[in-house]
């Protein structure tokens, strides 16, 4: 069966420090890699994705993630923590074959950056 | 251009009560998705469809029902709420080109409480 990991509820960071959010996957194949972030009382918003080359993607607000391939992770980081980056993180998988419909989503981390 | 709204934003049901939550999208998308998200659960698929007319059973769909009789809109049913369906319920749309690897937009959410 097909599952996304998020092995931390949560993550607490120093601002200005650098953080990590880390994701792991079982899914068939190579699939497409996404990060969201869910701020208070908000629908999810598209951070990043890995569709193929460079394992490190650039993607919103600074944000980073780094696909491996043999440990079939997908951690998303950030070099300086803002206050502004405390939020719920999800890490999602979709497969890349004609038909792949769905998107499935990890539980979420929520990062808390303290002043 | 308003991306994906939701309506309504919050309700309160009474056991056995029946409603439907309305999702709208204006960017011309053919895939729309209904998620629940539940605390320590992440986002679960409900129902999705990939075009007008068109519906599917994603991975907890009992209780509910869907219809997307126009591309735009995507409706969210529920013919006798129960207290297990208490929750935030998200909508999402995506365009289905780009061979899956296309962002899908969220709406703001509805939280539903049954009594």
């Amino acid at each position: 069966a097909q599952s996304v990991a998020q092995p931390e509820d949560q993550v607490n960071v120093a601002e200005g420090n650098p953080l990590t959010v880390k994701c792991t996957y079982s899914v068939s194949g190579n699939p497409y890699l996404f990060w969201y972030v869910q701020y208070p009382n908000r629908g999810l918003q598209f951070l990043l994705k890995y569709i193929t080359g460079d394992n490190l993607v650039k993607g919103s607000y600074g944000f980073e993630a780094e696909f491996n391939k043999s440990q079939t992770s997908f951690h998303l980081k950030k070099p300086s923590a803002l206050v502004s980056d405390s939020a719920l993180y999800f890490c999602a998988v979709r497969d890349r074959r004609t038909g792949g419909f769905k998107t499935i989503f990890g539980a979420g981390t929520r990062l808390f950056v303290k002043a | 251009n308003a991306g994906v709204t939701q309506t309504p934003k919050f309700r309160v049901l009474k056991t056995g009560q029946s409603m439907t939550l309305l999702c709208a999208q204006d960017m011309n998308h053919e895939y729309m998705y209904w998620y629940r998200q539940d605390p320590g659960m992440g986002l679960r698929l409900i129902h999705y469809s990939v075009g007008e007319g068109t519906t599917a059973k994603g991975e907890v769909p009992d209780g509910y029902n869907v219809s997307r009789l126009k591309k735009q809109n995507f409706l969210l049913g529920l013919e006798s709420a129960a207290p297990s369906q208490t929750s935030v319920y998200f909508c999402a749309s995506r365009s289905g080109s780009g061979g899956n690897t296309d962002t899908q937009y969220f709406g703001p959410g509805t939280r539903l409480t049954v009594l």
